[in-house]
């Protein structure tokens, strides 16, 4: 158990379709990354959260949004969903992003668009 | 911004054997180079991690090397087990830590 904590498991849903991701970061941790992997790829790294603030992007698609609340939990929302959005997501914490300290990742979402 | 290579991206060994991964990276400002390990359908774990400052670093079967100069580093498994069956992903973060720029993983069978 990474301490990372991620919901729902899995989630099936429609295309055009709007799903909130939701993460709990480790105790501690103040920074969070959102990750997609399609299947059999890598690690596409989408956005990461420092203390509530917007820290970096990836590439992360205008449809995607996501948020880090004051206690420290993330969403990531996904609109209009398309076919192409069925994908693992992952959220990681670190404790902070200056730090060179690792990521720890959670379980992930399962996301299957029908 | 950074960019990591990694290969091979298959690998098939003996039980026994030895397996190798390498990785380079671009960004001579990348000081932090974590391993992660992931199996079918479940979460990217760390196996094992180097910072900069370090030229190789060992936990069991398993060691990293890093050499700077040439921007590069590698995962050595030794006495390979069917459980290390996995992908395993290098990366590398730069100095301001904000985001891990990972390899496109290899996919590591080992033949009981």
């Amino acid at each position: 158990d990474s301490g990372v904590t991620q919901t729902p498991k899995h989630l099936i849903t429609a295309t055009g379709q709007r799903v909130t991701l939701r993460c709990s970061p480790r105790s501690g941790d103040l920074s969070v990354y959102w990750y997609q992997q399609s299947l059999d790829q890598g690690l596409q790294f989408l956005i990461q959260y420092y203390n509530g603030e917007e820290r970096a992007k990836g590439n992360i698609l205008e449809r995607f949004s996501a948020q880090q609340f004051p206690d420290l939990h993330s969403e990531l929302n996904l609109s209009s969903l398309e076919l192409g959005d069925s994908a693992l997501y992952f959220c990681a914490s670190s404790v902070v992003p200056d730090s060179n300290q690792p990521q720890h990742f959670g379980d992930g979402t399962r996301l299957s668009i029908l | 911004g950074e960019n990591v290579e990694q290969h091979p991206s298959t690998l098939s060994v003996q039980e026994g054997d030895s397996a190798v991964i390498k990785c380079t990276y671009s960004d001579s400002a990348s000081n932090y180079f974590p391993w992660y390990k992931q199996e079918l359908g479940k979460r990217p774990q760390l196996i094992i991690d180097i910072r900069s400052n370090v030229g190789e670093k060992k936990d069991q079967r398993i060691a990293v090397t890093l050499n700077k100069t040439a921007k590069h580093f590698s995962l050595h498994i030794t006495e390979t087990q069917p459980e290390d069956s996995a992908v395993y992903f290098c990366a590398a973060s730069l100095s301001n830590g904000n985001q891990f720029y990972f390899g496109t993983g290899t996919s590591l069978t080992v033949i009981p």
